[in-house]
């Protein structure tokens, strides 16, 4: 168990929708990232929050927008949802904003969209 | 574009033989990671080798490191079928940019 949490761990929607994936650090840790996981893209880095704020952006579609709150939970919204879409959405966190440390990821969110 | 290029993409072998995984990556790095998946979770960090390390091991992991040819290899020695998962190598960029890029993943499979 690496102390990362995610919700929900399944969710299946339609195309055109909009879903929030939840996730809670490892107590004490600052910085949460956001990977996709897809069959033909790989693991792909979305985006990191470091205490509230941006840290790093990756390939996130303008679709896609993400917060991180004061009690250093984030959430990861995803609209107007494509059937391209589905995949296993990750969160990692690490203590500190240097992102070049060991990364402890949740368990994921599988988006199936139909 | 992934930084890291994992080969082979698929690797089956028997139990108590060794699997050989390699990486290669483009740009200067500040450290390399390996990463195991088990289908369907999450990632789990396996070991770190920072760029002025060649060589690191980790109980059955060793883990090799040639910046000159920037390249990587994972070595699981004695392997055993709980081995059997996806292994991703990541890189920490020498620019700061906060993320690790990870390549493909080899799958291992170890049959009993």
């Amino acid at each position: 168990d690496s102390g990362v949490t995610q919700t929900p761990k399944h969710l299946i929607t339609a195309t055109g929708q909009r879903v929030t994936l939840r996730c809670s650090p490892r107590s004490g840790d600052l910085s949460v990232y956001w990977y996709q996981q897809s069959l033909d893209q790989g693991l792909q880095f979305l985006i990191q929050y470091y205490n509230g704020e941006e840290r790093a952006k990756g390939n996130i579609l303008e679709r896609f927008s993400a917060q991180q709150f004061p009690d250093l939970h984030s959430e990861l919204n995803l609209s107007s949802l494509e059937l391209g879409d589905s995949a296993l959405y990750f969160c990692a966190s690490t203590p500190t904003s240097g992102g070049t440390g060991e990364l402890f990821f949740g368990e994921g969110s599988r988006l199936t969209v139909l | 574009s992934q930084q890291g290029e994992e080969d082979p993409q698929a690797l089956s072998i028997q139990e108590g033989e060794n699997a050989t995984m390699n990486c290669s990556y483009k740009t200067s790095i500040n450290n390399l990671q390996w990463y195991r998946q088990n289908s369907g979770r999450g990632l789990v960090h396996l070991i770190l080798i920072r760029s002025n390390e060649r060589e690191k091991h980790s109980g059955r992991l060793r883990v090799t490191l040639d910046t000159s040819k920037k390249s990587s290899s994972l070595l699981i020695t004695a392997s055993r079928a709980a081995d059997t998962a996806s292994y991703f190598c990541a890189t920490a960029r020498s620019s700061n940019t906060g993320k690790l890029i990870f390549g493909q993943g080899t799958t291992l499979q170890v049959k009993p």
